[in-house]
């Protein structure tokens, strides 16, 4: 089964610097990458996501790159805040809605005022 | 997007008691999802459950110790049977909407003494 690795598990960066996370995944059917944020006392949050078909997508201050070939896709945040810190989960799937979504072990980023 | 809602948002249990959480979409959803959050990990799924049918349950998690309704398209519970200290965790419901994406819910924070 599919199997998602994630990088670093632990991240501190000054406010304002960029901060990168990076996950690999071991089944090449995956198709659909998402990330979610999550907050203390929360559920996660899809911030974004990306499907195989485009090797880059952004949203405001966020980015997602996609290498199928290397089946490796990274979180890029840009000019981090206070309010990103969070834990933030990498995930893959096959992308319908049947299949199931596998997370990493998730990034905890801490960003510092 | 979906809108989830889960009671309780967190209990305190005694060891060998039951505590049914349930959750709630504001739309209707084929697919509903339960997983488990143990302190400080990743998240686990526990099953699937689609409603008009048994729930089918992942590797390491059982229908006697956590069995699952969904008696329509908005609605789902999951049950902790016969709880031990080990079963503290964070439980969250999640659907999948929009765009084959998958939402989550507020997740209930389970502590059994």
């Amino acid at each position: 089964g599919e199997n998602v690795e994630q990088h670093p598990s632990t991240l501190s960066v000054q406010e304002g610097d960029s901060a990168v996370i990076k996950c690999t995944y071991s089944d090449s059917a995956s198709n659909y990458f998402p990330w979610y944020k999550q907050e203390l006392g929360k559920g996660p949050q899809l911030i974004i996501d990306i499907r195989s078909n485009v090797g880059e997508k952004k949203d405001q201050r966020i980015a997602v790159t996609l290498n199928k070939t290397a089946k490796h896709f990274s979180l890029h945040i840009t000019e981090t805040q206070p309010e990103d810190s969070a834990v933030y989960f990498c995930a893959a799937s096959k992308g319908t809605s049947y299949d199931k979504v596998i997370f990493g072990p998730g990034t905890s980023l801490s960003v510092i005022p | 997007s979906a809108v989830i809602s889960q009671k309780p948002s967190r209990d305190i249990c005694q060891r060998g008691t039951s505590l049914t959480i349930q959750c709630q979409v504001d739309s209707q959803v084929t697919m509903m999802f339960w997983y488990r959050q143990q302190p400080g990990q990743s998240l686990t799924l526990i099953a699937t459950a689609n409603q008009g049918s048994e729930a089918t349950y992942e590797s390491g998690f059982v229908i006697d110790k956590f069995p699952i309704s969904r008696p329509n398209l908005t609605f789902s519970t999951l049950t902790v049977s016969n709880m031990s200290p080990e079963d503290s965790s964070i439980y969250l419901c999640s659907v999948v909407a929009g765009y084959n994406e998958q939402f989550f819910g507020p997740g209930t924070r389970l502590t059994v003494l």
